[in-house]
């Protein structure tokens, strides 16, 4: 199976700041990597797949990049709704499988 | 408009079943992957099992093979999950999922529905 691990696990930042998200895979996943914000009570949030493909109507301050092992998520200038906790998810297997999640705060 | 609408969860003692259901609509559910995909309380997200399109192909977590199975039918739009010798470990909300093309990211998720495992 697959491994997935997130870095850092939470980070405190400020409005404006550009924050980035870490997330590498145990071995090689090729771009199948996607991106989730979850909000608390909330369902997950599809917010990039395909390592660097943003969803329809996420804001463009969201963005991925990576390939094969290692993967960032850049949010560019952080705002207040963006406040939440983050997932990485890789789909290159049949076992499917997600990090463990980086909290963003205040 | 796409919504997922998951009813069945509850409190259920370890060992005993249960069978959640996703009602699905806004979308052509017979021509989509789904998923089902868990979260303990204050926990991170843990996907669970998929079904393809037309229920010819069905994949798990270690963790719950042999005691979990995922089902659809594509009639009533809609998915299942049967858990059996539920244990402690399997208290969650658990989302119902529709998979995209191409790199199977959820696109779409339902609201949840908490499934609580206790004597």
């Amino acid at each position: 199976d697959i491994q997935m691990t997130q870095s850092p696990s939470s980070l405190s930042a400020s409005v404006g700041d550009r924050v980035i998200i870490t997330c590498r895979a145990s071995q090689s996943i090729s771009s199948y990597l996607n991106w989730y914000q979850q909000k608390p009570g909330k369902a997950p949030k599809l917010l990039i797949y395909g390592a660097l493909s943003l969803q329809s109507g996420v804001p463009s301050r969201f963005s991925g990049s990576g390939s094969g092992t290692d993967f960032t998520l850049t949010i560019s200038s952080l705002q207040p709704e963006d406040f939440a906790t983050y997932y990485c998810q890789q789909t290159y297997t049949s076992g499917l499988s997600f990090g463990g999640g980086t909290k963003v705060e205040i | 408009e796409v919504q997922l609408v998951e009813s069945g969860g509850g409190l259920v003692q370890p060992g005993g079943s249960l069978r959640l259901s996703c009602a699905a609509s806004g979308f052509s559910f017979s021509s989509s992957w789904m998923s089902w995909v868990r979260q303990a309380p204050g926990k991170g997200l843990e996907w669970v099992a998929n079904i393809k399109e037309d229920g010819s192909e069905k994949n798990y977590v270690d963790s719950v093979k042999g005691r979990i199975t995922i089902s659809r039918d594509n009639a009533k739009n809609s998915l299942y999950l049967q858990m059996n010798s539920l244990k402690a470990e399997d208290t969650a909300v658990y989302f119902c999922a529709r998979e995209s093309s191409g790199y199977f990211a959820a696109d779409y998720w339902g609201q949840g529905t908490l499934v609580t495992v206790s004597s």
